[in-house]
C-alpha cells in the first residue's frame, strides 16, 4: 500500500497570502487529522476529518480551515499568512478512524515558509 | 487539557550505551500512550503503542517501553543503541476512549549516538 502523501513538499509564500496544502491518505483509510510542527512549539494538533465531517479541532486561528473530499483526501488552508506559521504540516491518517486503538501513520509534511 | 514533558532535549550516547528517555503527561483520566520516531529526513513513525495490559510494551527495532500509572510516566529505553537509532523521539497521549487522531506531543528528544 502507498504511504500517506503530501503535496507540495516545499513551498515558499508571502505574508498576507494564502496557501493550500494537500494530503492524499492510506487507501481505505477515512480519517485524516492535520498537525503544525515548529522547533519552539513542537507537534500541535490542528484538526481532524472523517467522512468529510471535521471531528476535532485545535487551537488554532479561524485562518487555519480545512476539508475532506469523498475519497478521504483532505486539504488545509491557511489564509492571511503570517511569518509565525512557517512550518511543517504533516498530515496523519487512520483506518476507521472509530477505534481508538487506530494507529496514525504520518505523511513527510509541507515545509511552508513565509517571507 | 493534557501535556506532555519530554525532560531530555538532546541525548548523547555511544554506541551500545542503553538509552533511556523520559515521558510525563498530565491528564486526570486514563490515557493512551505512543512514541513516534522521525528519523533524519524520514517521516514520524510510530515506535510503539500502550492501550491496555501489560505496562511494560515492546516495540520496534528493540525498543521498550513502560507505564507506571501512579507516575504519570511512560519512559522508552532499549539496552543498547546503534548509530542507526539517531533520530528525534516524541512520546504522546490521547485520553482512552477518545479517538486517537487528537494526540498532544512532547516537544521531543534528539537522539545522537555516536559511532
Amino acid at each position: 500500500k502507498a504511504g500517506v502523501t503530501q503535496t507540495p513538499r516545499y513551498l515558499i509564500k508571502t505574508r498576507g497570502q494564502q496557501v493550500t496544502l494537500s494530503c492524499s491518505p492510506i487507501s481505505g483509510h477515512r480519517s485524516v487529522s492535520w498537525y503544525q510542527q515548529t522547533p519552539g512549539q513542537g507537534l500541535q494538533f490542528l484538526f481532524e476529518y472523517f467522512s468529510e465531517t471535521q471531528r476535532n479541532k485545535g487551537n488554532f486561528p479561524g485562518r487555519f480551515s480545512g476539508r475532506q473530499f469523498s475519497n478521504s483526501r483532505s486539504e488545509m488552508n491557511v489564509s492571511t499568512l503570517e511569518l509565525g506559521d512557517s512550518a511543517l504540516y504533516l498530515c496523519a491518517s487512520r483506518a476507521q478512524g472509530l477505534d481508538y486503538t487506530d494507529t496514525q501513520y504520518f505523511g513527510p509534511g509541507t515545509r511552508l515558509t513565509v517571507l | 487539557a493534557q501535556s506532555v514533558s519530554q525532560h531530555n532535549h538532546h541525548v548523547i550516547l555511544s554506541e551500545a550505551a542503553s538509552l533511556e528517555l523520559g515521558c510525563n503527561y498530565s491528564y486526570g483520566g486514563t490515557v493512551n500512550l505512543f512514541w513516534y520516531v522521525q528519523y533524519p529526513g524520514q517521516h514520524l513513525q510510530l515506535l510503539l503503542k500502550y492501550f491496555s495490559g501489560d505496562p511494560l510494551v515492546k516495540g520496534i527495532k528493540g525498543f521498550e517501553a513502560e507505564f507506571i500509572k501512579s507516575k504519570f510516566s511512560f519512559n522508552l529505553r532499549k539496552p543498547s543503541v546503534q548509530w542507526s537509532d539517531t533520530a528525534e523521539y516524541f512520546c504522546a497521549v490521547n485520553p482512552k476512549n477518545t479517538n486517537a487522531g487528537k494526540s498532544t506531543f512532547g516537544d521531543g528528544t534528539t537522539l545522537t549516538v555516536k559511532p
